[in-house]
């Protein structure tokens, strides 16, 4: 019963380094979703999914890119890692229509130095 | 920008009160409305989901809801240590869903 799997969940990258933040999910989800949450701050949502080969962009999207060629599989790349990029990631699907609830993956504690 | 606001707290309650929780949205399209918790160093975990006028009940939690006044609410009766979280408020709008910041909830035995 696995859900949503997120890997890895600490990193530590040197300014100017690239990554990518893996995400996977089990549920058949048609919509998928990357997060960014600041200390004492909410969820900022960075891109989303609606189904396989669509993205967009949501409120924080500079510095990222995401690709999403199949139902289970949303990564997120970091190109240029720089210090604002220090957070933590969480990614997230659901089934689409306004009723559906958010899953969350255990989060990626990313620490840019 | 669709906002989504509450207040940062912290709100301490003693063991056995009543917490109130409270958020405002902005955008008056927005149809699903929901309460996740958050403990420390965890990731949300939806508790409550409402989506029409009223109040809707879950054991010891109660959403309610005021479209009119663009406003959801959570009570948690008889408030336990365990209780102590942030508790964040979202609103679904569209293919997005919109947080607002938590309240931070803390609970005194």
């Amino acid at each position: 019963n696995a859900g949503v799997t997120q890997t890895p969940k600490f990193r530590i990258l040197k300014i100017g380094q690239s990554m990518t933040l893996q995400c996977t999910q089990d549920m058949n989800h048609n919509y998928m979703y990357w997060y960014r949450q600041d200390p004492g701050m909410g969820l900022k949502l960075i891109y989303y999914s609606v189904g396989a080969g669509i993205t967009d962009k949501g409120e924080v999207p500079n510095g990222y890119n995401v690709s999403r060629s199949t139902t289970e599989d949303f990564p997120l790349r970091l190109e240029l890692a720089a210090p604002s990029q220090t957070s933590v990631y969480f990614c997230a699907s659901s089934y689409p229509g306004a009723s559906g609830e958010l899953f969350f993956g255990e989060g990626s504690r990313l620490t840019v130095l | 920008q669709k906002e989504v606001e509450q207040n940062s707290g912290p709100l301490s309650v003693p063991e056995g009160a009543i917490a109130s929780l409270n958020c405002t949205y902005s955008d008056r399209g927005s149809q699903s409305f929901f309460w996740y918790r958050q403990y420390s160093g965890k990731s949300p975990e939806l508790i409550m989901s409402i989506y029409s006028n009223g109040d809707k009940e879950d054991g010891r939690f109660t959403a309610q809801l005021n479209k009119a006044s663009q406003y959801v609410s959570l009570l948690i009766r008889d408030s336990q240590p365990s209780d102590s979280a942030t508790y964040l408020c979202a609103v679904n709008g569209g293919n997005q869903f919109y947080f607002g910041t938590g309240t931070s909830l803390t609970v005194i035995p």
